[in-house]
């Protein structure tokens, strides 16, 4: 889930287990949503996305599921893998302004992947 | 290859300067965005602009400012006036939506970390 202060929720998983990371967001408005991975030093990368009129999203290794009704968005990675290790924005776009990509980020969580 | 250049890298600078951060694109994208990210925390607006020769306040502008003359370029300037402004400063870009063809993808540069001295 979201991090409160500046301590990132973390995530430790064994290498070819599968992650779930959680996100809750706070506009019932959001018509779109992204997930981003974030290398240390890196500009964030995208995942997946979806639209608000859907509720699973598959793509390689990983599935982004929306529950619109707890406002409650995840990412499943399958058979993680080391590189996998990162930190994952999810990110939403409120519906009625511009489609210009103008996001609003969580806070992200921290996926460290043990070999 | 396509894509979105930052520079430089790595800034530093001493209290009471102005720093001017470049960020360009080749993505032919008509939209571009300054995110600020601190420690543990997630991204937030400083400035986006959505078409050349306009732009916008974010969520966090005071102490910024920024140009949109080209297409291609959306530089940044922290000003003495930003009073905390050590920080990984991130630049992106978007397409227009166009029909049914709307995605609020963000194509991210490598950022920036500023450190003032």
């Amino acid at each position: 889930g979201e991090s409160v202060g500046l301590h990132l929720p973390t995530l430790s998983v064994q290498e070819g287990d599968n992650s779930i990371i959680n996100c809750a967001y706070s506009n019932s408005a959001s018509d779109y949503f992204i997930w981003y991975k974030q290398e240390s030093g890196k500009g964030p990368q995208f995942i997946i996305d979806i639209r608000s009129n859907m509720d699973k999203r598959q793509g390689q290794r990983v599935t982004v599921l929306l529950n619109k009704t707890v406002k409650h968005l995840s990412l499943q990675i399958a058979a993680t893998q080391p590189g996998d290790s990162a930190v994952y924005f999810c990110a939403e776009r409120s519906a009625g302004g511009t489609s210009y990509g103008k996001l609003t980020f969580g806070q992200g969580t921290i996926l460290t992947v043990h070999p | 290859d396509g894509g979105i250049t930052q520079s430089p890298k790595y800034l530093f600078r001493k209290e009471g300067q102005n720093v001017t951060l470049s960020c360009e694109q080749n993505l032919n994208h008509d939209a571009m965005y300054w995110y600020r990210q601190d420690p543990g925390q997630g991204l937030r607006l400083i400035y986006y602009s959505q078409i050349v020769n306009d732009f916008q306040k974010g969520d966090i502008a005071e102490g910024y400012s920024v140009s949109r003359e080209k297409k291609e370029s959306f530089p940044l300037t922290v000003t003495s006036a930003q009073k905390n402004p050590t920080a990984f400063y991130l630049c992106a870009s978007s397409r227009r939506s166009t029909g049914d063809v709307d995605t609020g993808e963000l194509f991210f540069g490598e950022g920036s970390r500023l450190t003032v001295l």
